[in-house]
């Protein structure tokens, strides 16, 4: 079946980086971008960037430019997402989704979020 | 940088409707999506294309589109529906994603 499996939680101290992965399986990888969406405790949903898996293009929100780096491995159909400088705002769930390319069917597939807590 | 408006809480009783509304300047442009999340649960897509309604969510739920607004309207309202609701769209050049701020639909 179609899914996006990340990695596991992380704890982490204020300066460092972290380095989220998302398996996609079930599904053409190159077919279709993945996003990275973040949500802090009892916040909303924080939209950081996009990657296409295909051509390797990327963009990212403005919040995150020069701090945030996302990569594709092609031949595992892995994600990766690298934050750096990590300070305790950054403490949040951190997502992958899946978005078609050129439908515009939305985020249809959903990793299960990975726990990035950042802590002295 | 873009913005998207959404009411912080909506508050209905079983059966009515919840409508919940999602203001943008390139909503005009830009389609409009919208997720349902609840307490521990990843974000699940309820609405694609203002007002296309994927395989597996329930018909009471629709969404509509009028100039900056688009709208989720959730009709016969039910309790499982209870859940934090939020739009997504886009720039008007179409790369970056934005979310609104998130609905807390309360089932009376």
């Amino acid at each position: 079946q179609v899914q996006l499996v990340q990695s596991g939680a992380e704890v982490k101290k204020p300066g460092a980086s972290v380095k989220v992965s998302c398996k996609a399986s079930g599904y053409t990888f190159t077919r279709y971008f993945i996003q990275w969406v973040r949500q802090a405790p009892g916040q909303g949903l924080e939209w950081m960037g996009i990657i296409n898996p295909s051509g390797g293009s990327i963009s990212y929100a403005q919040e995150f430019q020069g701090r945030v780096t996302m990569t594709r491995d092609t031949s595992t159909n892995t994600v990766y997402m690298q934050l750096s400088g990590l300070r305790s705002e950054d403490t949040a769930i951190y997502y992958c989704a899946r978005e078609d390319m050129g439908y515009y069917n939305g985020m249809d597939v959903w990793g299960q979020g990975t726990t990035v807590t950042i802590s002295s | 940088s873009y913005e998207l408006t959404q009411p912080p809480s909506v508050s209905v009783s079983p059966g009515q409707t919840a409508r919940i509304t999602c203001s943008g300047d390139a909503l005009p442009k830009q389609y409009a999506y919208w997720y349902q999340q609840k307490p521990g649960q990843a974000p699940v897509l309820v609405m694609y294309k203002d007002s296309e309604r994927p395989s597996g969510i329930p018909e009471r739920f629709s969404g509509s589109s009028s100039g900056t607004t688009v709208t989720l309207t959730i009709s016969g309202v039910q309790a499982e529906d209870e859940a934090d609701y939020y739009c997504q769209s886009a720039d008007s050049g179409g790369t970056y994603r934005v979310f609104g701020g998130g609905t807390k639909l309360t089932v009376l």
